[in-house]
């Protein structure tokens, strides 16, 4: 059984597009997260949800809109879609919201804009 | 903000040399974690130190976290294709992790 999926595995689309990827763990644990991993294999976080509250809020722009229907579930949803958000972007999640925690990583979403 | 830094970037190593990524930070931390990511895949968690100059291995990895608990390395033995990836440390920042940008290894046969 897969601990932490996402959907789709890979997404092409338009600039200006708005898109959605979803997250699922079913590992019991309270915090997701979503990290974009750059070009360059730059891991940054941008969300963290704890129980289905929002922890942190890194400098991601508004376009971005996460959200957790439960705590099983982080969806991210896109707005106006630009060249720039090409990335691959991973969903995450660990037992609780402190950095003592192994994370797990769903496979990412393979996001490119054209 | 807290940052961990890590080099080498890159490393292009013969099957069966020695390899070692080192991760540093401005400010002590409480813990370390380390992930590996294979070509295409996705993060995967492989160790985290704790105490001050703790050394863990892993088959032929080993681990350790600085006596000032400021560094870290990671150093495996004998390389195999197998190790093939990029290699995290990861920091503790807040309530989650901040990853160095990674070691990326190759190993040729």
């Amino acid at each position: 059984d897969t601990a932490v999926s996402q959907t789709p595995k890979y997404l092409v689309t338009q600039m200006g597009n708005d898109k959605s990827i979803k997250c699922e763990q079913n590992l019991g644990h309270d915090t997701m997260y979503w990290y974009k991993q750059d070009s360059k294999k730059f891991l940054k976080i941008m969300f963290s949800y704890n129980n289905k509250e929002l922890i942190i809020n890194e400098t991601v722009p508004n376009r971005f809109s996460p959200k957790s229907p439960d705590k099983a579930h982080l969806n991210l949803h896109i707005n106006s879609l630009e060249l720039g958000d090409s990335a691959v972007y991973f969903c995450a999640s660990s037992r609780e919201t402190t950095a003592s925690y192994e994370q797990y990583f769903g496979p990412g979403t393979r996001l490119t804009v054209t | 903000g807290q940052q961990v830094m890590q080099i080498p970037q890159y490393q292009h190593v013969q099957e069966g040399e020695d390899f070692t990524t080192y991760c540093n930070s401005s400010t002590t931390l409480s813990n370390i974690q380390w992930y590996k990511q294979r070509p295409g895949g996705h993060p995967v968690f492989l160790i985290q130190l704790v105490k001050s100059g703790e050394v863990k291995k892993q088959k032929r990895l080993t681990f350790q976290f600085g006596e000032a608990k400021k560094n870290s390395s990671l150093h495996i033995t004998a390389t195999q294709t197998t190790d093939v990836g990029t290699y995290f440390c990861a920091g503790p920042r807040y309530s989650t992790l901040t990853f160095g940008k990674g070691t990326m290894l190759l190993v040729s046969p």
